[in-house]
């Protein structure tokens, strides 16, 4: 079966200090890969998804970047990050090929930034 | 610009009743549509997907309608339980690429 991991699951970092968040699929080869972001009492925003290695797409410009190094690998990071970057972190995964496909959600990552 | 809108205000009902959420759309013309759940502090759960050409489908307690021509889906939990409190998402098919997009999401809160 298939399985998302995120990491790590809360971090406390300071104004202008480096991020970086991983996540991994296990049980599945080529599936689309998503960060979404999700403040305080909003909805889901979409960040970045990926439908291969190296093919990073960007939905809202920001302080973030996203990194798909290997086909099951997908990385959030951030050279100096903002107090507006505080929210919980979402990494997900679909099936790649089509759309009409289920997303599935890893555990989350919750960042204060300070 | 695309939107989706939800009950913005938090649904509270008494246990054994139907509970029903509402998911408005604009600037979509989605093939389908899907509901999640989440709880507090956790990821969305998947739990339905309808297309356009079912106007209504069914998983045990749950059953979500689509209505195109309304750009609206509703999706009704019967005999609620306690155990449903939670805040439900929807997500409509996005036509193009693969950025699926959420609803703000409707917080039920079922009460014994």
């Amino acid at each position: 079966s298939q399985t998302i991991h995120q990491w790590p699951a809360t971090l406390v970092q300071p104004v202008g200090s480096p991020l970086s968040l991983e996540c991994t699929v296990e049980g599945t080869s080529n599936p689309n890969l998503y960060w979404y972001r999700q403040a305080a009492g909003r909805g889901l925003q979409l960040l970045f998804y990926s439908v291969g290695i190296g093919q990073i797409s960007s939905e809202v410009p920001q302080n973030l970047s996203a990194s798909r190094p290997q086909d099951r690998q997908f990385i959030l990071s951030s050279k100096k990050l903002l107090l507006s970057d505080s929210g919980f972190y979402l990494c997900a995964w679909s099936e790649g090929g089509g759309s009409g496909n289920t997303i599935y959600f890893g555990e989350g990552s919750w960042l204060t930034v300070v | 610009s695309q939107k989706i809108e939800q009950n913005s205000e938090a649904l509270n009902i008494q246990e054994g009743k139907t509970a029903t959420l509402t998911c408005n759309y604009t600037n979509y013309s989605p093939a389908y549509l899907q509901w999640y759940r989440q709880d507090p502090g956790r990821g969305p759960v998947f739990l339905l997907l309808i297309r356009e050409n079912e106007k209504e489908k069914r998983k045990e307690r749950l059953k979500v309608t689509f209505d195109t021509t309304l750009k609206q889906s509703l999706f009704h939990i019967t005999a609620s339980q306690p155990a449903d409190s939670a805040t439900y998402l929807c997500a409509p098919d996005p036509n193009s690429g693969y950025a699926l997009n959420f609803g703000k999401g409707t917080s039920l809160l079922v009460t014994p």
